[in-house]
């Protein structure tokens, strides 16, 4: 079973520039939510995506969107990069309702904006 | 404030010893309680999750939580080398699936 897999696992990006991730869920799983790691932080929750819809949000600017396609698979988009924007980003998966306790984190995609 | 406060650490102690760890958090709405632990340039992993107060065991693993006082821990016996991480608590409320809290961590070396 492959978990969750994430892409790029690395990238550098320029001030002003914008970047997108992509996450692929664990088989089985329908939603999928994102996260920000700042250095030495806990994970921040970004929004999540069920049914190709963002069902909850947190406090994050417009600057940062998803997509969810038809096979559960995400994009996290993030426009106009901030040398703040600099983080891990997570992507995790899990099943709706009472299976959102159990939360496949993958890797994630290490962000270096210059 | 933070909403969820956590101790970074480092928390050092020998192989074999007990691990302590705990969170404080001020949303008396949070009624589930995670343990996640993670690796230097890995994901978070679930340990255990529990439901409101009460204890819960899992192997070498002892998730504990008081919401009387907004106090959750997690306990883990016989250390060994291997348990070295970063462990993470998390907690959400009832209606907000897949929108956990963290806090910021506590790095754990255990030493031969």
């Amino acid at each position: 079973d492959a978990g969750v897999t994430q892409s790029p696992t690395h990238l550098i990006k320029t001030r002003g520039q914008q970047v997108t991730l992509r996450c692929s869920p664990k088989s089985g799983h329908d939603t999928v939510s994102w996260y920000q790691q700042a250095l030495g932080q806990g994970p921040q929750f970004i929004f999540q995506y069920y049914e190709e819809e963002e069902r909850q949000r947190g406090n994050f600017p417009d600057r940062f969107s998803g997509h969810q396609f038809p096979n559960y698979s995400s994009e996290l988009n993030v426009n106009a990069l901030l040398l703040g924007d600099s983080a891990l980003y997570l992507c995790a998966s899990s099943l709706v309702g009472a299976g959102a306790n159990v939360l496949t984190f993958g890797a994630g995609s290490r962000l270096t904006v210059l | 404030q933070k909403e969820v406060e956590q101790d970074p650490g480092p928390l050092s102690v020998p192989e074999g010893a007990i691990v302590s760890l705990n969170c404080t958090y001020s949303n008396s709405a949070f009624q589930y309680f995670m343990w996640y632990r993670q690796y230097s340039r890995k994901g978070p992993e679930l340990l255990m999750y529990t439901y409101s107060s009460g204890n819960k065991e899992d192997g070498r693993f002892t998730a504990q939580v008081d919401k009387s006082s907004k106090y959750i821990s997690l306990f883990i016996r016989d250390s060994q080398p291997s348990d070295s991480a970063t462990y993470l608590c998390a907690m959400r409320v009832t209606d907000s699936w897949g929108k956990l809290q963290f806090g910021a961590g506590t790095q754990v070396v255990v030493t031969p």
